[in-house]
């Protein structure tokens, strides 16, 4: 069964640095892997979408690496800004197609 | 706006009430799903729905039914539901390229309802 854990739960960083959200999943026969964002009374919003073949994308500030044998993923977001508050979900869809999700980051950047 | 309304966003119903959740999308997709928020746990994927049929149900309870009656509205009726079923419900739609699996498209999030059982 396949176990998607984000660390931290939560993160607290002064407006302008660049961070690191992390993702890591038991089973490594995936098919593809999603980060989302998901504000408060919100539904989710899809950020990157990286194919199992793909070590990264990017996107703007977001950028997503994939690391299949070991399991791991990270989202890196560049020069961080107050708008980026919000709660950022990792998904991964195993290779009978089953998504399972992690139980999100909450991410705060202070002005 | 997401192109993905549901409605109501808060619905507050006792145990023995029979209630329905309406989700509609405007993106012309062929797809869409219903899942569960809890709080302090994953999103669960419940439903999925791909051009009116229903292509999988991740063992939920018979006290939710799903009905889709066309690709761009999705409903799930509910009764005689549990404490346990309070949560954040979520709807979300997709696209079904030709040739493409339907793993690989980007789903596209409604708001959803905020349910309490009282």
């Amino acid at each position: 069964k396949q176990e998607v854990t984000q660390i931290p739960a939560a993160l607290s960083v002064p407006e302008g640095e660049n961070l690191v959200l992390n993702c890591s999943f038991t089973d490594s026969a995936i098919y593809n892997l999603q980060w989302f964002r998901q504000d408060p009374g919100k539904g989710l919003t899809s950020l990157l979408l990286i194919q199992s073949s793909q070590r990264e994308q990017t996107s703007g500030r977001l950028n997503a690496s994939l690391d299949k044998s070991s399991g791991r993923s990270t989202l890196y977001i560049a020069a961080s800004q107050p708008g980026d508050s919000a709660t950022y979900l990792c998904a991964v869809r195993s290779s009978n197609y089953k998504l399972t999700f992690g139980k999100g980051t909450l991410l705060t950047v202070n002005p | 706006e997401t192109g993905v309304t549901q409605t109501p966003r808060h619905l507050v119903m006792g145990m023995t009430n029979k209630k329905s959740l309406k989700c509609e999308q405007h993106l012309g997709h062929n797809a869409m799903y219903w899942y569960k928020q809890s709080a302090k746990k994953p999103l669960e994927l419940m439903f999925v729905y791909n051009f009116k049929e229903q292509t999988e149900n991740n063992s939920v309870p018979s006290r939710f039914s799903p009905e889709c009656p066309n690709s761009s509205h999705l409903f799930l009726h509910l009764h005689t539901l549990q404490p346990e079923d309070s949560a954040l419900y979520l709807c979300a739609s997709s696209q079904k390229l030709l040739g493409e699996s339907l793993s690989n498209q980007p789903q596209h999030f409604g708001d959803g309802t905020r349910l309490s059982i009282l």
